[in-house]
């Protein structure tokens, strides 16, 4: 089965570092394309970023540069999305996503990890 | 960047009646558009890709149409299952982005 697995839940304090995963399984994971997006309590969804594991290519949306670093570790079949400071603003889900197609980003979203709840709060 | 738009913020509808949900790009994205539906608490679900084609084990009562900045979801008739938020995204350039999305309620 084709899955993308993320853990359950954060809870940081403003200031601190996070690192969270999304691991893929069931496919060849360095031939997908990853997508991270942002869903804000009671809001949207938002394209933060995606990456290519096979080379570590990485695209980020305007609004997420520079605030978020997206990496892959093809050799555990796992992207990350990272904060080197949180603020209580990053509260919020965070889902990975995986194209239906190998090799291109450009393609219709239909694998979804069931995301990672992040809460920063003092 | 392309700005999408939805139509209506809300639709309430009865179960078994017809919904149409718009989705208006500020730009051409040709038909590099896709649907996503996300209930309570879940992630986002593709329903339909590339602007009319269903995804894998997607319902005949979900369609979409349009091309250039004018697109449209229709689901014939409301099942109590598909109550839930719409979002439309683009995949013609990089940043991808979604619209502000739809909810379907029941009335």
């Amino acid at each position: 089965e084709v899955q993308l697995v993320q853990y359950g839940a954060e809870v940081k304090k403003p200031g601190e570092f996070l690192k969270i995963s999304c691991k893929g399984s069931g496919y060849s994971f360095t031939s997908y394309w990853i997508g991270w997006v942002r869903q804000m309590p009671g809001k949207g969804l938002e394209w933060m970023g995606i990456i290519y594991p096979g080379d570590s290519d990485t695209r980020y949306s305007p609004s997420f540069q520079g605030q978020v670093t997206i990496s892959a570790d093809k050799s555990i079949s796992t992207a990350y999305l990272q904060w080197s400071s949180l603020k209580a603003s990053d509260t919020a889900m965070y889902y990975c996503a995986r194209p239906g197609s190998a090799g291109t980003y450009r393609d219709g979203f239909d694998i979804w990890g069931q995301g990672t709840m992040v809460t920063v709060s003092s | 960047e392309i700005v999408l738009t939805q139509s209506p913020a809300t639709l309430s509808l009865s179960p078994g009646e017809r919904a149409t949900l718009s989705c208006r790009a500020s730009q051409s994205v040709s038909r590099y558009l896709a649907w996503y539906q996300q209930k309570p608490g879940q992630a986002p679900s593709l329903l339909i890709y590339d602007a009319s084609n269903r995804a894998t084990g997607i319902p005949a009562r979900f369609s979409g149409s349009g091309s250039g900045t004018d697109f449209t979801l229709t689901i014939s008739s409301l099942e109590p299952e598909d109550f839930a938020d719409y979002y439309c995204q683009h995949r013609s350039n990089w940043p991808f982005t979604f619209g502000p999305g739809t909810k379907v309620d029941i009335k």
